[in-house]
């Protein structure tokens, strides 16, 4: 596509339930990341996928957060047993590789935990 | 780790031009990179510096000392529509971009 695609722009889901976040990268590009961002805060490393390397999950908060990547390109995160702290806007973004320091951003999803 | 320190609010006038500055610790160090975010919008590349210097891209410039682990934005004839948030972001090889906390800056007429 022409850009990060990611789905839902919105999700509203009750505390203790799971969600899954979708990225849509640009097509050949390797490098994929997440990051969280809450209200007026920074950018909060989450985990970075590189071609078929192993991630780097040293960002993730807690064990109640995951995310995988198909076939080098779709990432899924999932969210187990949301809680109210979760609530943020979650951005992924995209690189062509592990050395080009341009990334490219979605428009996020606001995640809302009620 | 990495931790990057900047600013958290600068404020300027149209017409004048500011300096946004970052300090950095890294273990392994790739390069520094800017990104601008208008509020409710996604993050967008500005600059990179891998060497020490100047980076100029028009109104905006990024200078970059390794040995001081330093860096800054600097933007020119500030207009109305570079109020936002900069993000400064390091790179150590072979892991994502982390980024700083972010200057909110707000230009006034």
């Amino acid at each position: 596509g022409a850009g990060v695609s990611q789905s839902p722009s919105n999700k509203v889901t009750e505390k203790g339930k799971d969600v899954e976040l979708r990225c849509d990268p640009i097509s050949g590009h390797t490098a994929l990341y997440w990051y969280r961002q809450s209200l007026g805060q920074g950018l909060e490393f989450l985990i970075y996928f590189q071609g078929n390397s192993a991630p780097d999950k040293s960002g993730l908060p807690s064990d109640r957060f995951s995310a995988e990547r198909t076939g080098g390109s779709v990432s899924t995160l999932t969210i187990q047993r949301t809680q109210q702290e979760d609530s943020a806007v979650y951005l992924c973004a995209s690189s062509i590789d592990r050395e080009n320091t341009e990334a490219f951003f979605g428009q996020g999803t606001r995640l809302t935990v009620v | 780790g990495q931790s990057l320190e900047q600013p958290s609010e600068v404020t300027a006038v149209e017409g004048a031009i500011v300096q946004i500055n970052c300090t950095y610790q890294t273990s392994g160090f790739y390069g520094l990179s800017w990104y601008q975010q208008h509020d409710g919008g996604a993050p967008t590349f500005l600059s990179y510096n891998g060497l020490d210097g100047l980076e100029e891209t028009g109104r905006f410039s990024s200078f970059l000392s390794r040995s001081d682990s330093y860096g800054y934005l600097l933007l020119q004839e500030l207009q109305m529509k570079d109020s936002a948030s900069y993000f400064c972001a390091v790179r150590k090889a072979g892991t994502a971009l982390i980024f700083g906390k972010g200057t909110t800056l707000s230009v006034s007429s």
